[in-house]
Formats: C-alpha cells, structure tokens, sequence
C-alpha cells in the first residue's frame, strides 16, 4: 500500500524564522508530487506542483525539492509570517495511477509574532 | 475567479437520512475527484470521473455511497441510508488532467462539506 509520512505532525516556530517540512513516500515510481496549504475549515489549496523530471519548484518564498531516489520531498518556507499558519499536505501520485493522489496527513504550522 | 464550488458547505442530518453533496468543477475540467477527510485516516480519494465517465470508485462504500456526474457542470455523491462514521469532510476537486510524461495531474479543490450524522 502506498503511504506518505509527514513528519513533524506540528510545528510552533516564530515569526521570521525558515524552516523546512518533511514529506516522505514509499513508492518511488513517482508520476508528481504536490505540496497544498489548508486552513482550517477551508479547502486546499494549491502551493506547488513537481513534475517527475523536476528536481525542485519555487514560488515566492517557499521552495519544494523532490527527490526520487531516497523517497523524500521537502517545502522550505522562508522567514515565516503569521499568514503562513495553516496545515501543509503533500500528495504524490504514481506512473500507475497518475491521476491519483495519495495524501499525507500533513504539518500543522503556527507561527508566532 | 474560476473555483471549484460545493453545496452545502455544512450539513447536520439523523442516521439513516438520505444525503446528497454537490459540486460544480471548474469550467473546462476534465476530471472530477470525490475526497472525505477524517482526523483518523486524513484525506481519502473514494471516486474520481474523466469526461464525466466514472473512473475509479474502488475507495467507495458500494452499499450506501453512490457518485455520479448528470453534466459536466455537476458532480454528485450520494449516501443513503447514512450512519454516524459517514460524519467527516467531504471535498471535490477538479483538474484539467493531462497524461504521458509531459502531463498534468494538478488538482484543485472545492471548500468542502462538513457533514455530521447524528
């Protein structure tokens, strides 16, 4: 069974700081991986997409790495703000499967002023 | 402002009541997923259509859940009778999926219905 692992479940930092988000993944015949923010009792929301001939994406101050080969993905964030407080999920589809996702159960991030 | 729309966003009814979500895809989507969020088991894809045809719904209680898409502007789910472990968050997402190497699978998600079954 595919499985995505994200680790830490929650986060406090303050505010200013950069910090990295962990997504791990069992399947390494990856088709994307997809990083989305959701606050709560809000949809998701998009953030960023990695193809799997991509390395990494970047959009504004946050960046996403993906590597294949060890099962990993990242979301760096950049001096945090308190707007940037919400839960981040990665999802990752498969060559099999491309349509679908499969979700971790996300990062609860505060960040404190 | 092109967003996935679903109603009703909250919905509170007694077990064994029929209950029907909707949702209305992005304008041009050519696929349309069912999710259901619980704190336990996080987000779960029950079904998703292609073309408004029926694709996947192997993550779908057959016996009480059914989807169905009437047009490309509306997507339902169904369940009937519902029970108390139905209660969860119940979101649509839709995407403009591409296949190959060079393809697209981005989704796009709807706010949700929160549904609770008494």
């Amino acid at each position: 069974k595919q499985e995505v692992t994200q680790i830490p479940a929650a986060l406090s930092v303050p505010e200013g700081e950069n910090l990295v988000l962990n997504c791990s993944f069992t399947d390494s015949a990856i088709y994307n991986l997809q990083w989305f923010r959701q606050d709560p009792g809000k949809g998701l929301t998009s953030l960023l997409l990695i193809q799997s001939s991509q390395r990494e994406q970047t959009s504004g101050r946050l960046n996403a790495s993906l590597d294949k080969s060890s099962g990993r993905s990242t979301l760096y964030i950049a001096a945090s703000q308190p707007g940037d407080s919400a839960t981040y999920l990665c999802a990752f589809s498969t060559q099999g499967g491309s349509e679908k996702l499969v979700f971790g159960k996300g990062t609860k991030l505060t960040v404190n002023p | 402002d092109a967003r996935v729309t679903q109603t009703p966003r909250d919905k509170v009814t007694e077990m064994g009541q029929e209950v029907t979500m909707r949702c209305q895809p992005i304008l041009g989507h050519n696929t349309v997923f069912w999710y259901r969020q619980t704190m336990m088991q996080g987000l779960e894809l029950l079904a998703y259509f292609r073309n408004r045809a029926p694709l996947d719904d192997s993550g779908m209680p057959k016996d009480r859940f059914s989807a169905e898409m009437p047009d490309a502007t509306l997507a339902t789910l169904k369940i009937q009778p519902s029970e108390p472990r139905d209660s969860a968050v119940y979101f649509c997402a839709s995407g403009l999926v591409t296949l190959g190497l060079a393809g697209n699978n981005e989704q796009f998600f709807g706010p949700g219905t929160r549904l609770t079954v008494l």
